[in-house]
Formats: C-alpha cells, structure tokens, sequence
C-alpha cells in the first residue's frame, strides 16, 4: 500500500504570511497531484507533477516534486483568506494502475484577515 | 463544460437502512471514480469503472457496498445495510482515463449521516 504522509495536519497564519505544506512517502510515484477542497465542495485539481525535481508556480503558489519523486512541498507567498482550504496531495503510479489516486490526509489551512 | 453531477447532495438514515448515490460523470470521460472520504481524512478509493467494466474495486466492502455503471455513463453507489461508520462524504470523480489516468474532475459528493 502506497502512503502519502501530510504535514502538518493544521495551519492557522495570518493574511500576508508564507507557508510550506509537505507531502511525503516511502514510495515512488510517477505523478503526483495537489489538489484544494473547499468544505462541501469535491477536490479542485491545482497542479501535476511528473518529473523528479520539477518546480511549478501557480501565481502565488509553487509546487516541487523531489528529485527521487517521492514526496512534494507546496509553497504559498503572500496567503490570503481565499487560500483557506483544505489541500491534499494525490500520487499515481504507473506500476499499479495509472488511473489510481492514492491520497493523503491533506493540509487544513486557515488564513486569517 | 457540465462538470460531475451527483445527487442527493445529504442523507441521512438509520443504521441497517439501505441508501443509494448517483453520479453523471462529464461527457466522453471514460473513467469513473467513487471515493469515501471520512471526516479529516484524505478521499478513500472505493471503486474504479473504465467504461462499464471494473477496473479497481479492492477495498470495496463488498458485503454491504455494490456499484454499478450501466452503459459505461451514470453510475450509482450503494450501501446495504448501512453501517454508523459509513457517515462519510461519497465522492465522484471522472477522467478521460487512457495509459496515464487522465485529470479526475470531481463532484460535489454526497454526505451520509448515519444514525
């Protein structure tokens, strides 16, 4: 079974600040995925990452996949309220089943005015 | 674009009782999904249909849990008797599918109270 091990579990900062969320596992993904939930809505995707090393900036946000693409980090700058959400990461494995999603526990953040 | 239909969007029933979800994937995505995702935790696979085939039902209780997707579109989700730990929210989720998997665009689940 493929783990992915979020962290930290919570986040409450202040609007303006930065912020760093982790995704991490013992295995090798072929992609992983950051996604952000908002309460009763489904997952959004936000990015896919393929390639060890990869770095991809979405505005504010910047997401790397690890060189062994085994764990990711988001990166925030700058966090607004409209950043509050739950973020979860997701990684796929071809060696398994390319369409199968393996998630985290996800990232609750709270951004304050 | 429609994106992922899903009703109904809360239930609430009694333990033992029988419920069942639907689900209306985007047009043409060939791949469908319905995941369990328990407060504070990260969505469970549940089952995976390509078309109207199962692909991935591993952790499927399949005593009480059955899914079926019926001429490779809507899908329905059910749960027979239902059990308190299965309060949870239900979500769907679709994908053009092919060798990579493909985005998945998910819907806005379904929440279950079960009392």
């Amino acid at each position: 079974t493929q783990l992915l091990e979020q962290s930290p579990q919570f986040l409450s900062i202040q609007e303006g600040e930065n912020l760093t969320v982790y995704c991490n596992s013992s295995s090798v993904f072929s992609s992983l995925q950051w996604y952000r939930q908002e309460p009763g809505e489904g997952p959004v995707l936000l990015v896919t990452v393929v390639t060890g090393g990869e770095v991809k900036k979405l505005k504010r946000l910047t997401f790397q996949f690890g060189d062994a693409r085994k764990d990711s980090s988001l990166h925030i700058t700058a966090a607004q309220p409209g950043d509050t959400g739950l973020y979860l990461c997701a990684g796929a494995s071809l060696v398994t089943n390319a369409g199968k999603s393996t998630f985290g526990d996800g990232t609750t953040l709270t951004v304050k005015p | 674009e429609a994106g992922v239909a899903q009703s109904p969007r809360y239930k609430i029933i009694e333990k033992r009782q029988s419920v069942a979800f639907w689900c209306n994937p985007i047009s043409g995505h060939a791949t469908l999904y319905w995941y369990q995702q328990i407060l504070g935790q990260g969505p469970k696979l549940l089952i995976q249909f390509q078309n109207n085939g199962v692909v991935d039902d591993s952790q499927l209780p399949k005593d009480r849990f059955s899914a079926e997707r019926l001429k490779g579109v809507d899908s329905t989700l059910k749960i027979q008797p239902a059990k308190l730990e299965d309060s949870a929210v239900y979500l769907c989720a679709s994908s053009l599918g092919g060798v990579a998997g493909g985005t998945q665009f998910f819907g806005p689940g379904t929440r279950l109270t079960v009392l």
